[in-house]
This record gives C-alpha cells, sequence and structure tokens, in this order.
C-alpha cells in the first residue's frame, strides 16, 4: 500500500457517459497529480493541484475537469466519454510543491469505455 | 515542446544478463527520477539525481545523470526475474517553478527468461 488511494480501481461504461475518479494523496502530502496511461502512450499529465490550487495543466481535454478539496482529495471528472478514453488513470502525491524526492503513485483506476 | 524520449523500448535479456536504459532529454534538467512500473501495477520511485555527472547506486541498479544534465542511464547488473518491468525516466519541466510537474520518457519494459 503506496499510501494513495483510488477509486474505484475499475470502471466500465457506455461512450457519453460521465465519470468521476477520486484520490486521497498520502498522508501530509499537499501536491496531487494526475495522470494518463494508454497501452500505447507512456505516462501523459494531465493536472496538477498544490493544497487546493490549480498550478499546472497538461493537454487535458475540455471534456476532462478536476479539483482539490479542502481535506485534499481530488477528483477527476471525464464527461461525454469517448471510446478513446479508455486507460489507465494514476493519481500521484508529493509532499513538496516541486515534487522533489518523487511522487508516490495510486494503484491506478482502469477505465473501460464501451 | 519538452520531451523525454527513452531508448530502447523493449529489452529481452536471459537471466544473468546484464541491462541498460538510456533517457535524454531536449532541454537540461534540474534533477532526473527513475520510476519501475511492475506489470498491472503503479510507478515505484527508484531514484532522484540531481548533479551534473552523479552516479548512485542502489544493489544490482547503477543510475547516472549526464555531465550536461540532458540525458541518464540505468544500469542492472546480472537481471533477476524480480527485474521485470518497465522503466521510466521523468523530469520537470523546464521553467516551471510554480509546478512540480514531471515529463515521463515514454519507458522500457524489460523482460527477463529464466
Amino acid at each position: 500500500d503506496s499510501g494513495v488511494t483510488q477509486t474505484p480501481k475499475h470502471l466500465i461504461t457506455a461512450t457519453g457517459q460521465r465519470v468521476t475518479l477520486r484520490c486521497s494523496p498520502r498522508s501530509g502530502d499537499l501536491s496531487v497529480y494526475w495522470y494518463q496511461q494508454s497501452l500505447d502512450q507512456g505516462l501523459q499529465f494531465l493536472i496538477h493541484y498544490y493544497n487546493g490550487e490549480e498550478r499546472a495543466k497538461g493537454n487535458i481535454l475540455e471534456r476532462f475537469s478536476a479539483q482539490q478539496f479542502p481535506d485534499l482529495h481530488s477528483e477527476l471528472n471525464l464527461s461525454s466519454l469517448e471510446l478513446g478514453d479508455s486507460a489507465l488513470y494514476f493519481c500521484a502525491s508529493s509532499v513538496a510543491l516541486r515534487g522533489s524526492y518523487g511522487y508516490t503513485f495510486g494503484s491506478g483506476t482502469r477505465l473501460t469505455v464501451v | 515542446g519538452q520531451q523525454v524520449m527513452q531508448i530502447p523500448q523493449y529489452q529481452h535479456v536471459q537471466e544473468g544478463e546484464d541491462f541498460t536504459t538510456y533517457c535524454n532529454s531536449s532541454t537540461t534538467l534540474s534533477n532526473i527520477q527513475w520510476y519501475k512500473q511492475r506489470p498491472g501495477g503503479h510507478p515505484v520511485f527508484l531514484i532522484q539525481l540531481v548533479k551534473s555527472g552523479e552516479v548512485k547506486k542502489q544493489k544490482r541498479l547503477t543510475f547516472q545523470f549526464g555531465e550536461a544534465k540532458k540525458n541518464s542511464s540505468l544500469h542492472i547488473t546480472a537481471t533477476q526475474t524480480t527485474d521485470v518491468g518497465t522503466y521510466f525516466c521523468a523530469g520537470p519541466e523546464k521553467g516551471s517553478s510554480n509546478t512540480g510537474k514531471l515529463i515521463f520518457g515514454q519507458g522500457t519494459t524489460l523482460q527477463v527468461k529464466p
């Protein structure tokens, strides 16, 4: 157990639907990062939150949004889902703003859009 | 944009052989991090290198940061079946002082034949 909790572990949904992925960072970590991992791609950065504030955004689709709550947990919302959104979604946390000393990843949410 | 490239993409070795993966960045990096992802698992932080020319060892793993801080390598001596997985290098996005966003390489997947 890495200390970063992601739920659900698996999600199967239909095209056009909306889902919410949840992440609880490791205790004491203020930064939360979301990454997408597809079969033929590496880890693609989506978004970074630090202590409730958005700090960086990657090539995140407009259909995707995220937020970090006062208790530091984060949610990634994916709407109008398409087949191509099927992927592993990882959340990672770090204690510092700059990610020094590495990220701690959760076990991921595997999203399958059918 | 900033890119981090890894070669080779795949490597099959006989147990006991050595293995090396190389990482090259399009820009100089303030630090480089290495992660290992076992099949079906999540990336796990291995190490961070900060100084030009730095070499660090973890048992059979040797990590090196290039003099120009644009490349890095991971060498595994006498591979074991427990070394199977995908090894990623990652570096911070240049010029982003307000985020710890990491740019990941595509990874090198290591298969070890017993």
